[in-house]
């Protein structure tokens, strides 16, 4: 299953709702987590099972979707929120999308 | 506190062999699949191998398949990569994570592959 995420760079400002695209070449059944990544460091688990809030991460984060289809919204976008957000697919092997880099407007 | 620690990366020939570590704690560890993922520089991140509670099952990606074996020891709650017929293009920061949705991930061993 490959998956592509869009747009590949967001410019957004602190308090907006911003919200990250991941679209499967297949049906995923849900079996689906988003990542946050930050320079220099480990990937960080935030969503998984498409909708399922990771332990200790903030609830402006949240995950939807069905399908081939889903998002990674943030609430209101906070300065720590820069990163950039990988999505992965775990229905049919497992695969990562590109990544959407997020960056402060 | 969950906890997993790479360990030997380095510098290696092309065709050369490497074999990785990842050190687990806090949690236990036949109660998990694990996985290697590499994220090459400034490139995105590649899932490479994943094994089952025992080891009876094991997975690869087909960029590694035939030259890499994923491996485990209960007893010592250790993780291991080994890693033959090294190419450039295997150049990565290697990961070990926990669960088939990587809920933890370790801070990463660098591999780099050049003469």
């Amino acid at each position: 299953i490959q998956l592509t995420q869009s747009p590949s760079l967001l410019s957004a400002s602190v308090g907006d709702r911003v919200t990250l695209s991941c679209k499967g070449s297949q049906n995923i059944n849900n079996y689906l987590a988003w990542y946050q990544q930050k320079l220099g460091e480990a990937p960080k688990l935030l969503i998984y099972n498409t909708n399922s809030l990771q332990t200790g991460i903030p609830s402006r984060f949240s995950g939807s979707g069905s399908g081939t289809d889903y998002t990674l919204t943030i609430s209101s976008l906070q300065p720590e929120d820069v990163a950039t957000y990988f999505c992965y697919q775990y229905n049919n092997g497992w695969t990562f999308g590109g990544g959407t880099k997020l960056e402060l407007k | 506190e969950v906890q997993l620690v790479e360990s030997g990366g380095g510098l290696v020939q092309p065709g050369r062999s490497m074999k990785l570590s990842c050190a687990a704690s806090g949690f236990t560890f036949s109660d998990y699949y694990m996985a290697w993922v590499r994220q090459a520089p400034k490139k995105g991140l590649e899932w490479v191998a994943s094994i089952s509670y025992e080891g009876s099952s094991t997975y690869y990606g087909d960029s590694v398949k035939g030259r890499f074996t994923i491996s485990r020891d209960n007893a010592k709650s250790t993780l291991y990569l080994q890693m033959n017929s090294l190419r450039s293009e295997d150049t990565a920061t290697y990961y070990c994570a926990r669960n088939w949705y990587f809920d933890f991930w370790g801070p990463g061993t660098m591999v780099t592959v050049s003469s």
